[in-house]
């Protein structure tokens, strides 16, 4: 079946420093998607990345979607203690209504 | 409000019994999911529904049972032959638009099953 991984497992950075996780399919990716988690808290969508090779910008959260549509990335620039939590990919396979989470990326800010 | 909900929020039961754990949804959305997550295995799928009286497994399906007799309604059963029960479940309802485009999944904010 289609496998979503994600690296790294856990990041700690100081505030202001930026933070990249890495996400690689075993498939081709109709979409992925981006979620983050407070801790305590439900995952909650942040954004969809569609066509090969796409960057979309969220303030400081630069999204990217591979060539081939078997990798993603997610940056953040100059972190802040707000960021902290937990950010999960998820990918969809052509036709399939079945929805792959990564494992997350969990981010701790150091004030 | 539109929303997931998941109840209860907090559940525990004795080792053996069965336990249903509930999720509704008022979004008219078609798909529902239930997931697992245990810390540091992110979500997994456990049962998914397209539509009314159709359900699929997931990828730790065993153990488990669903329903789908309403599209408002996809409660997960966990039975006495999931061997550790214990985690945080999480429900999510997709709109699903016709060319599926419209994929965002919405959360219920959980349950944590603890069996004892």
């Amino acid at each position: 079946g289609q496998q979503v991984m994600q690296i790294p497992q856990y990041q700690h950075v100081q505030e202001g420093e930026d933070f990249t996780t890495y996400c690689n399919s075993s498939t081709t990716l109709s979409n992925i998607q981006w979620y983050k988690q407070r801790p305590g808290g439900h995952p909650v969508f942040l954004i969809q990345l569609v066509k090969s090779g796409e960057v979309k910008k969220q303030k400081r959260l630069t999204f990217q979607f591979g060539e081939a549509k078997k990798n993603s990335s997610l940056h953040i620039t100059a972190t802040q203690t707000t960021d902290v939590g937990t950010y999960f990919c998820a990918g969809r396979g052509a036709g399939s209504y079945q929805l792959t989470f990564g494992k997350g990326t969990k981010l701790s800010v150091i004030p | 409000d539109g929303g997931i909900t998941q109840s209860p929020k907090y559940l525990f039961r004795k080792e053996g019994q069965n336990v249903t754990l509930s999720c509704e949804q008022n979004l008219n959305h078609d798909a529902m999911y239930w997931y697992r997550q245990d810390p540091g295995q992110g979500l997994r799928l456990i049962y998914y529904s397209q539509i009314v009286n159709d359900f699929q497994k997931g990828d730790i399906a065993e153990g488990y049972s669903v329903s789908r007799e309403k599209k408002e309604s996809f409660p997960l059963t966990v039975t006495s032959a999931q061997k550790n029960p214990t985690a945080f479940y999480l429900c999510a309802s997709i709109p699903w638009g016709a060319d599926f485009m419209n994929t965002e999944a919405f959360f219920g904010q959980g349950t944590r099953l603890t069996v004892v």
